[in-house]
């Protein structure tokens, strides 16, 4: 299986700031790397797709980076609404699997 | 307007079979490059992909629980139903299904609302 490792695990921000979370493969993906949005008690929101593509109806504030091994995602100006948890997911081969997730809290 | 639709029992009881059926409208599973995914959420936990089956009939399984997972398709009743057996409270979790085509690439860009299933004697 490919691993796939998130960092951080946790992070406080507040409203307008700048937050990056990064992804890392256990071996190259390619840009098979999507990234999901993931509220309490919500199902998870795709955001990027391709490692780098915005998902229609998701605001130019998210964006991706990345390809083979380490991948970003970046939001430029943190809005309220924003604040949840995000996870990687590879899809180069089966199992696709998920990072451990990036929750992004409230300072 | 995709949208998808998750069933099943709440609760089932250690070494039982589970049963979900995810209903689905607005795609085709008999489109090439189509695939709908199951994946899962323990409380408080990641999220953890189980399955997938494609258009084709084509199906991927997690390989720790690939003796336990089967996938299938019902194309006529667009339905994707996946069984797992021999269930354990380690099981209890949230299941999800997911739209997705194009090998993967495109990622799963449509989710059901989930289903909780809980695991206990």
């Amino acid at each position: 299986d490919i691993q796939m490792t998130q960092s951080p695990s946790s992070l406080s921000a507040s409203v307008g700031d700048r937050v990056t979370i990064t992804c890392r493969a256990s071996q190259s993906i390619s840009s098979y790397l999507s990234w999901y949005q993931q509220k309490p008690g919500k199902a998870p929101k795709l955001l990027i797709y391709g490692a780098s593509s915005l998902q229609s109806g998701v605001p130019s504030t998210f964006s991706g980076s990345g390809s083979g091994t380490d991948f970003t995602l970046t939001i430029s100006c943190l809005q309220p609404e924003d604040f949840a948890t995000y996870y990687c997911q590879q899809s180069f081969t089966t199992p696709h699997t998920f990072g451990q997730g990036t929750k992004v809290e409230i300072k | 307007q995709i949208t998808l639709k998750e069933s099943g029992p709440t609760l089932v009881k250690p070494t039982q079979t589970l049963t979900l059926t995810c209903t689905f409208s607005g795609f085709s599973l008999s489109t090439s490059g189509v695939g709908v995914s199951w994946i899962r959420q323990p409380p408080g936990k990641a999220l953890d992909w189980l399955a997938l089956i494609f258009s084709n009939d084509d199906k991927r399984y997690s390989p720790s629980l690939r003796s336990r997972l089967t996938i299938t398709k019902d194309t006529s009743k667009n339905q994707v139903v996946l069984t797992m057996t021999n269930m354990d409270p380690v099981d209890t979790a949230t299941y999800y299904c997911a739209h997705s085509y194009g090998s993967g690439l495109y990622g799963m860009d449509v989710w059901g609302q989930g289903t909780t299933v809980t695991v206990s004697s």
